[in-house]
């Protein structure tokens, strides 16, 4: 079975700009979770999406949003980026409350 | 309050010693499960285990083994005989199963193991 795939691995954008991710789950996961990795705040829980619905979120600020869509694929959105969205975007999915698997990851640079 | 703590920011030890990565959690719910990831320099995270808190009995993985201890809201974890490709940061995580947290894991801060030739 392929694993979590996320696109772009990399991506630079400028403050102001938004900027989209996207993640496709492993076959049969209907669960997707992002988090973003900072090196001063860790692991930090953004969103969970189940059948096209956002199940829980973390506690991040408006500007940052997602979907999922009926093939159980995942979109992340930032708006207005700033300095500080500097960060590795992982994705992970699971079956339905079991174990998260992880994709590569997002590395977005906001210069 | 869900938390979860590694005081163990890192860890250096030559090839062949065995390592204990600590993990201390802090939760309400009564049900939840306890994970530690893998997170190698291409930065994937790779699942190692999940563990159940309604099951304490440990658990041996090759080189691997866990030790789950509720009395102390502990579940740390051993590397016998450790090699080079060990080399890693490792994350402790907790996930609550009560209404409202799902998909959600709490993460430790995560210990840099380094491995030593």
């Amino acid at each position: 079975k392929a694993g979590v795939t996320q696109t772009p691995r990399y991506l630079i954008k400028t403050r102001g700009q938004q900027v989209t991710l996207s993640c496709s789950p492993i076959s049969g996961h209907r669960s997707v979770s992002w988090y973003q990795q900072t090196p001063g705040q860790g692991l930090q829980f953004l969103f969970e999406y189940f059948s096209e619905t956002q199940r829980n979120k973390g506690n991040f600020p408006g500007r940052f949003s997602g979907r999922q869509f009926s093939n159980s694929r995942s979109e992340m959105n930032v708006s207005t980026l700033e300095l500080g969205d500097s960060a590795l975007y992982l994705c992970a999915s699971s079956i339905d409350r079991g174990t998260q698997y992880f994709g590569p990851g997002t590395r977005l640079t906001v210069l | 309050a869900q938390k979860v703590t590694q005081a163990q920011t890192e860890i250096s030890v030559v090839e062949k010693e065995d390592v204990t990565l600590d993990c201390v959690y802090e939760t309400r719910d009564t049900t939840y499960y306890l994970f530690w990831y893998k997170q190698p320099p291409s930065g994937e995270l790779v699942f190692l285990i999940r563990r159940n808190s309604f099951d304490e009995q440990n658990e041996i993985s090759g080189r691997y083994s866990w030790n789950f201890q509720k009395s102390t809201s502990s579940f740390n974890f051993t590397i016998t005989a450790s090699q080079v490709v060990d080399s890693a940061v490792y994350f402790c995580a907790l996930s609550e199963r009560g209404s409202g947290n799902t998909g959600k894991l709490i993460f430790g801060q995560g210990t840099t193991l380094q491995v030593k030739p």
